[in-house]
């Protein structure tokens, strides 16, 4: 089984804070995704990686960036964070253009900026 | 641009027979995926169409027509954990080379379901 694996599964942190959200997947796919869930918007995608070292912005990237240094590991940070970004992050993997199964999603980080 | 409308709600008791739909507008197309997401879970892998008709998968089926924009998951037999949000999802195929394969969901629907 692919597994994508977030290293926290609920943060809370003060406003200004730096952040940082770690995703991992372990079999190999080439595309990593970071969204976030509000309700009533669904999920919203902030970045994403096709390749090590790329990214592109999604829909919503603004007071986020990323990093993908290997890989399995694809990194989400808040360089400030505010109480607007008290969310549901969710990470998710996928091959590059082919695969029934779409994404592989992990199991989200809670996160609130107090 | 991308437009994909989903019921938001809906309710159906156990045992019953439920049909959520699901319509898109894309620019590219490469597949139409289902998710199931129970509260406070990430979402799972339900189904996955990329030709037109039904796929059939247990007490699970999920039909797409290209030419319509348009898809169903037809949930049969329903027991009380299919209380879930269920999420379509077209994957894009844009042919830039390196981005490939992005997935653009909808808003989802909350399916409850009564004993």
């Amino acid at each position: 089984d692919v597994k994508v694996t977030q290293s926290s599964r609920y943060l809370v942190k003060r406003t200004g804070e730096k952040v940082f959200l770690e995703c991992v997947q372990d079999m190999d796919h080439e595309n990593m995704f970071w969204y976030r869930q509000d309700p009533g918007l669904g999920l919203r995608l902030i970045y994403f990686s096709y390749d090590v070292k790329m990214k592109e912005k999604g829909d919503i990237p603004e007071g986020y960036s990323v990093s993908r240094e290997k890989k399995e590991r694809f990194s989400l940070i808040l360089e400030s964070a505010s109480t607007n970004q008290t969310s549901m992050y969710l990470c998710a993997s996928s091959l590059r253009d082919r695969g029934v199964y779409g994404y592989t999603f992990g199991s989200g980080t809670r996160l609130t900026v107090v | 641009g991308q437009n994909i409308d989903q019921p938001t709600e809906m309710t159906a008791t156990e045992g019953a027979i439920v049909q959520i739909n699901c319509t898109y507008q894309t620019s590219g197309f490469n597949g139409l995926f289902w998710y199931q997401q129970h509260a406070g879970e990430a979402p799972t892998f339900l189904s996955y169409n990329v030709l037109d008709g039904l796929e059939e998968k247990g007490r699970f089926s999920s039909f797409l027509s290209r030419s319509k924009g348009y898809s169903y998951l037809l949930l049969k037999e329903l027991q009380m954990k299919d209380s879930a949000s269920y999420l379509c999802a077209v994957r894009d195929w844009v042919d830039r080379g390196s981005t490939l394969g992005r997935l653009y969901f909808g808003r989802g629907t909350q399916l409850t379901v009564w004993p």
